[in-house]
């Protein structure tokens, strides 16, 4: 089943932050989020395994509660750059590793 | 240097055509994906191949079949075009326990 993202989208001034949520109504074992710019490929951004084990971006943090089984992926000090559709992905055990991708967060970073 | 390469980038064609879609990696994976990618933006994963054998076998028309030669190629062939499949299609790869996913420049497919 499809993971719930919000918001939809989201219009920041740079520097300010952002936060988007990743919800899901099976049991996880990891989530997984991506970028993507208009007209490219998604591109990784984050991995938040069972555990607490988290793999990434520099830049960029998430959280995965794995009880209410939620993600969320904090962006600060956004930067022009961080404008795309943000995608997160769940894995659920025993799924042959297969990620089910959320509708998407659009976030515009304006100056 | 390309990762995850796709061809064609774009594709146009008629209804009822057949037509396919290639994709190779040179990261050194074991597992590689066909996602589609509809005009509302869902990304939707179609198959997945591990070592060359199918594991991932979405809910999808028998039109299309994928066909993994080896661990680095992997191809989509769609039979008798429909307006419905007009999409972008991304290929991805990644090694099979870790799971971070790859993704290839994808190819817009048109059917008029």
């Amino acid at each position: 089943q499809q993971p719930v993202q919000s918001p939809q989208a989201v219009i920041l001034r740079e520097g300010e932050d952002a936060v988007i949520n990743c919800s899901s109504s099976k049991a996880l074992y990891s989530v997984h989020w991506y970028r993507q710019k208009h007209g490219e490929a998604p591109v990784f951004l984050m991995i938040l395994l069972k555990g607490g084990e988290q793999k990434g971006h520099e830049k960029i943090s998430a959280s995965f509660n794995e009880k209410k089984q939620q993600s969320s992926l904090y962006l600060t000090a956004s930067q022009l750059s961080y404008s795309g559709t943000y995608f997160c992905g769940t894995e659920i055990s025993g799924s042959n590793y297969k990620l089910t991708f959320g509708k998407g967060t659009l976030l515009t970073v304006n100056p | 240097d390309t990762a995850v390469s796709q061809t064609p980038k774009y594709l146009v064609t008629q209804m009822g055509n057949d037509k396919s879609i290639k994709c190779e990696q040179n990261l050194g994976h074991d597992t590689m994906y066909w996602y589609k990618q509809d005009s509302k933006k869902f990304l939707k994963i179609m198959f997945s191949y591990n070592n060359k054998e199918l594991i991932i076998n979405e809910t999808v028309p028998n039109r299309f079949s994928p066909k993994s030669p080896d661990k680095a190629h992997l191809n989509l062939h769609i039979n008798s075009l429909e307006l419905g499949d007009s999409a972008v299609y991304f290929c991805a790869s990644s090694h099979y326990q870790e799971n971070t996913q790859y993704f290839g420049p994808g190819t817009r497919l048109t059917v008029l």
